[in-house]
């Protein structure tokens, strides 16, 4: 099947910093990727989804200016999380593939933001 | 807009019986399509099984089956016999790539 990498597994980071999670379809072309976000015990709340080429669709509530996604390749979409902060803290996980049709996971990147 | 809802937090379930994890929705699209997807502690999302709105039949993968149940707007997931290996987050999700609020299974041996 189709493999979707995503980079890093987890990361730490200082309040301030900015962080940057890449997503690569490896096997296939991916002309839509979604961000999604999830918190422990909790479901997976999609952020955004993003179209090579084009800027990326919002869900609401998500903060542009916080979390920059850059689709500029078939193959990869990246998330950059903008002076993180603690409650920015999380487990993010990018998806590839196309409405209607089943998604093809990255592995996730667990965030910690001190 | 879609709605999916998942009602059960969490079930239990012993080793080799059967389960049932509900899922419930809700769209006015007349053509639509039902996921279901796994999630083991270590975090990555597993793809189960999908049932399309106008499949003649329910959808089935191996241990899993899905009862669809169109008039009622339910799509629930069956797992036979069940294995220790079971034990993990399920999500039902609908076209529009949003998922319910998860169950968390545990399989008792």
């Amino acid at each position: 099947g189709a493999v979707v990498s995503q980079h890093p597994s987890w990361v730490i980071c200082k309040s301030g910093t900015s962080v940057k999670i890449e997503c690569r379809s490896l096997d296939f072309q991916a002309t839509t990727m979604f961000w999604y976000r999830q918190f422990p015990k909790q479901s997976l709340m999609l952020m955004a989804t993003s179209n090579e080429g084009s800027k990326a669709t919002y869900e609401q509530g998500v903060e542009k200016d916080k979390f920059l996604i850059n689709h500029a390749s078939l193959t990869l979409s990246t998330l950059t999380v903008t002076s993180a902060h603690p409650e920015d803290s999380s487990f993010y996980i990018c998806s590839a593939g196309q409405v209607g049709e089943k998604l093809f996971f990255g592995s996730g990147t667990q965030l910690s933001v001190l | 807009a879609q709605k999916i809802t998942q009602t059960q937090p969490g079930m239990f379930v012993q080793e080799k019986e059967a389960v049932t994890l509900d899922c419930t929705y809700d769209t006015s699209d007349p053509s639509y399509g039902l996921f279901w997807y796994k999630q083991p502690s270590s975090g990555e999302m597993i793809f189960l099984i999908y049932q399309g709105s106008y499949d003649q039949q329910n959808a089935t993968e191996g241990r899993y089956s899905l009862n669809f149940q169109k008039a009622r707007k339910s799509a629930n997931l069956v797992i036979s016999a069940s294995q220790l290996g079971d034990s993990a987050m399920y999500f039902c999700a609908m076209d529009d790539m949003r998922f319910g609020a998860g169950t968390r299974l545990t399989v008792k041996p």
